[in-house]
């Protein structure tokens, strides 16, 4: 079975530094990768995904994440964060034969001080 | 065009009462995929249907079950509840039934209380 760590509960950060939120995944075949975030009273909106080719994936609001298959990561970045980005982010993984089957990671809180 | 609608929002129950959530997809969309969201827990897959037929289930008890009708909204059901069943209970639509094909869209979720 496939699982996913995200290795840190919060990540306090001054707006526009540039921040980086981790995801670790464990799996035995080929997964496929997500990011979500969740404002406040929200659902979850998709910010980006990797299914293959690029190893590094372009999302929206400026979010970028890269997929090392050797160190089954697929860590998000973004150069200059704003107070708007404050938000909890969920990684995800899925496997090919899973449907719509997503297994979440515990989330990462950023918290963007001005 | 309409986005997921989750009804009702917010809910408080007793503990032994059942509850009903519904979620209605994006029109068109034929999966629906509830999760369960709780501070300790996190977020987890409940089930998901694709036209009208479950085709996972995650690891909860049989007290919660769900159903999709023809249009493709869905209902799900928790009976003889517990007060570790509050939760926010997220539903997630998607126009086909592999998510590497297709985005999955949230649904604002339905916040149960077990009193």
């Amino acid at each position: 079975a496939q699982s996913v760590t995200q290795l840190d509960s919060q990540v306090p950060v001054f707006e526009e530094a540039p921040v980086e939120l981790r995801c670790n995944y464990s799996s035995s075949v080929s997964v496929y990768l997500f990011w979500y975030v969740q404002y406040p009273n929200q659902g979850l909106q998709l910010l980006l995904k990797y299914l293959s080719g690029s190893t590094l994936v372009k999302g929206i609001n400026g979010f970028e994440a890269e997929f090392n298959k050797s160190q089954t990561s697929f860590h998000l970045r973004k150069p200059s964060v704003h107070i708007s980005d404050t938000a909890e982010y969920f990684c995800a993984v899925t496997l090919n034969n899973a449907g719509n089957m997503l297994t979440f990671g515990g989330g990462t809180r950023l918290m963007v001080k001005p | 065009k309409a986005g997921v609608t989750q009804t009702p929002r917010y809910l408080i129950k007793t503990r032994g009462q059942q509850v009903t959530l519904s979620c209605s997809p994006i029109s068109g969309h034929r999966s629906v995929s509830w999760y369960q969201q709780t501070p300790g827990q996190g977020l987890q897959f409940l089930f998901e249907y694709f036209s009208e037929t479950q085709r996972n289930k995650g690891n909860f008890p049989g007290r919660f079950s769900g159903r999709q009708f023809s249009n493709s909204r869905s209902e799900m059901n928790v009976s003889t509840l517990e007060l570790g069943d509050s939760a926010l209970y997220l539903c997630a639509s998607s126009l086909n039934a592999r998510a590497v094909n297709t985005e999955a869209f949230f649904g604002q979720g339905t916040r149960l209380t077990v009193v």
